[in-house]
């Protein structure tokens, strides 16, 4: 059974669309996180999403938002794309007591043109 | 804040062992966690040290020195599957969560 799911596998786009990347998983956790990997490959958090509260990591434009219909899903919604962002973007998930393992999906690629 | 360094790349051959350092500036330390990743798939789980010393799990171990802000992993008898990208990550507490911190990670390379 998958256990962090994401679609699509591949998103290839133009500039200035706008896109949603789907997370879902079965783990039962209570947090739920959007990473990026660059092309230099450095994975970097973008949002932490517990309980319906968001962290956001300040370094992310608006454009990007994150939304969670349930514990199960967060969604990642990106406005106006930009070459800059093409990427991999990876979903995760954890329990929020303690300090826990995360789980990651399998990644998304983003490829805009 | 948290600064996380790791080689760019390493190389060494089947059968060998290779130590990946790490190491880390912290404010207020909650483990330290590696992580694999194989090119084109996602980070899986390795192991997580909370406490100074080795822990061993099968021919991967961790090793900690919360004084000295320094981790490695160690990888034993290696194999052509072993390579992959070793990411060092660290926990930091925010609003009820934790999130990870991630090195650039270590580009590991088995050759025959």
């Amino acid at each position: 059974d998958t256990a962090v799911s994401q679609t699509p596998k591949y998103l290839v786009t133009q500039m200035g669309n706008d896109k949603s990347i789907k997370c879902e998983q079965n783990l039962g956790h209570d947090t739920m996180y959007w990473y990026k990997q660059d092309s230099k490959k450095f994975l970097k958090i973008m949002f932490s999403y517990n309980n319906k509260e968001l962290i956001i990591n300040e370094t992310v434009p608006n454009r990007f938002s994150p939304k969670s219909p349930d514990k199960a899903h967060l969604n990642l919604h990106i406005n106006s794309l930009e070459l800059g962002d093409s990427a991999v973007y990876f979903c995760a998930s954890g329990k929020t007591s303690g300090v826990g393992t995360q789980y990651f999906g399998p990644g998304t690629r983003l490829l805009v043109l | 804040g948290q600064n996380i360094d790791q080689p760019t790349e390493m190389t060494a051959t089947e059968g060998a062992i290779v130590q990946i350092n790490c190491t880390y500036q912290t404010s207020g330390f909650n483990g330290l966690f590696w992580y694999q990743q194989h090119a084109g798939e996602a980070p899986t789980f390795l192991s997580y040290n909370v406490l100074d010393g080795l822990e061993e799990k099968g021919r991967f171990s961790s090793f900690l020195s919360r004084s000295k802000g320094y981790s490695y992993l160690l990888l034993k008898e290696l194999q052509m599957k072993d390579s992959a990208s070793y990411l060092c990550a660290v926990p930091y507490s925010g609003a009820g969560s934790y999130q990870l911190t991630f090195g650039k990670g270590t580009k590991l390379s088995v050759i025959p």
